[in-house]
């Protein structure tokens, strides 16, 4: 069975400081991985996959087979980044984690 | 903004009612999903529909119906068989095929049972 597992609800950090926000998956076959951010008082929306490869707003996701994670970084935490963060998993039905939350401080 | 409207925003049931949330697309997707979001659990697939006139259960099904008798329009109705039906409910869209899946959601309906 498909499991997205975030374990950190709340992550705080300071402006400037790095930010890593986990995410493990349990699935048998090649895994699609994708993160999903919601800003305050705005729709849920894709920041990256991970066969895209690519950074957007400064974030990175590796995906890592053997230690099956796909974690979220970026080395220098801003404040509008303050949101909640959902990774997910699958193809057209996609199975979420529970999400984290990241506040970020001035 | 277009994309995938979802109505009402808010809404207010008694007890022992059905209701209806509304949602449409004008993204030409093919498929479109159900997900229900509460506190400390995440988003949960309830429905989902890959084709006009063809729906899947998801995860928590149970209480719910859906019908997609259009391409751009999936109707969730929450029946009173639904213990907990107090919850922020998203509706999605997607493509098919492609590489990688992006799902494109809605603003949500707010459904408190009273």
């Amino acid at each position: 069975a498909q499991r997205v597992t975030q374990p950190e609800k709340l992550l705080s950090v300071f402006k400037g400081a790095p930010v890593e926000l986990k995410c493990n998956y349990s699935y048998s076959g090649s895994p699609e991985l994708f993160w999903y951010v919601q800003y305050s008082r705005q729709r849920l929306q894709l920041l990256l996959r991970h066969i895209s490869r690519e950074s957007i707003k400064g974030f990175t996701a590796d995906l890592n087979k053997g230690e099956t994670s796909f974690h979220l970084k970026k080395p220098f935490a801003q404040e509008e980044d303050s949101a909640m963060y959902y990774c997910a998993l699958g193809f057209q039905k996609l199975v979420f984690g529970t999400g984290t939350r990241l506040l970020v401080s001035p | 903004d277009g994309g995938i409207t979802q109505s009402p925003k808010y809404l207010f049931r008694k007890e022992g009612q059905n209701v209806t949330l509304s949602c449409e697309q004008n993204l030409n997707h093919d498929a479109m999903y159900w997900y229900r979001q509460d506190p400390g659990q995440g988003l949960r697939l309830i429905y989902y529909s890959q084709i006009v006139n063809d729906f899947q259960k998801g995860d928590i099904a149970e209480g719910y119906s859906v019908s997609r008798e259009k391409k751009e329009s999936f109707p969730l109705t929450v029946t009173s068989a639904q213990k907990n039906p107090t919850a922020f409910y998203l509706c999605a869209s997607s493509r098919i095929g492609g590489s990688g899946n992006t799902i494109y959601f809605g603003e949500g309906s707010w459904l408190t049972v009273v």
